[in-house]
């Protein structure tokens, strides 16, 4: 049974080049969930959907980032133009339904922004 | 004030150790509670939930206590394998949102 998939897993690049982060959850979750995870904040969440619907984005850091979730399996997480400070691990996560269920992480995208 | 606080840590504790986590959150009206583990350079993973009542599940123990916001876990007999951080999570509020607060963790490292 497949958990959480990501692409890619690292991703080093230049400041100002745009990266596109890219999750699959699981099938029949139908919540999906941003995190940005670094050693001096931890893990923040910067979006989620639930039925394909972005319902929370105010940990969205700022117009630089945004997310789409075109159907049940598949959203992607961009970064146009990429800063240094964005320098993170990126997690996918997905729930079953609403309400404080338990969320299952992907393994992540390391991103280094150079 | 953070909305989950936990101890960073780190806790080294030698095997067969018992080792407690304690954990505090601010929004009284939170109904769901979760420990997660994540090993280093992996994603977080579900440990186990936390119950009013409290619960066990092998060598680990959860306890809740909504009166003073307060959330525990308790590892007994503690093994290597058990070196991680272990994260306190906490529902934003009751009802139909499913957001999770995270606390940053507390890092545990049994030694031989």
């Amino acid at each position: 049974d497949a958990g959480v998939i990501q692409s890619p897993r690292h991703e080093v690049t230049e400041m100002g080049q745009e990266v596109t982060l890219r999750c699959k959850p699981i099938s029949g979750h139908n919540s999906l969930f941003w995190y940005r995870q670094t050693m001096m904040r931890g893990l923040e969440l910067l979006i989620y959907f639930n039925n394909n619907v972005p319902i929370d984005d105010s940990g969205m850091p700022e117009d630089r980032f945004s997310a789409k979730m075109p159907n049940a399996s598949f959203s992607t997480l961009k970064i146009q133009p990429s800063e240094p400070r964005d320098s993170a691990v990126y997690f996918c996560a997905s729930s079953l339904r609403a309400g404080g269920e338990t969320q299952y992480f992907g393994p992540g995208t390391r991103l280094l922004v150079l | 004030r953070k909305e989950v606080e936990q101890d960073p840590g780190p806790f080294n504790v030698p095997e067969g150790a018992t080792v407690a986590f304690n954990c505090t959150y601010s929004n009284s009206a939170s109904q769901s509670f979760f420990w997660y583990r994540q090993d280093c350079r992996k994603e977080p993973k579900l440990l186990m939930s936390v119950y009013s009542s409290g619960n066990e599940d092998g060598r680990f123990t959860a306890q809740l206590n909504r009166a003073s916001q307060y959330i525990s876990l308790l590892i007994r007999d503690s093994k290597l394998s058990d070196s991680a951080t272990y994260l306190c999570v906490v529902s934003a509020y009751g009802g139909a949102t499913n957001k999770l607060i995270f606390g940053t963790g507390t890092l545990l490292a049994v030694q031989p």
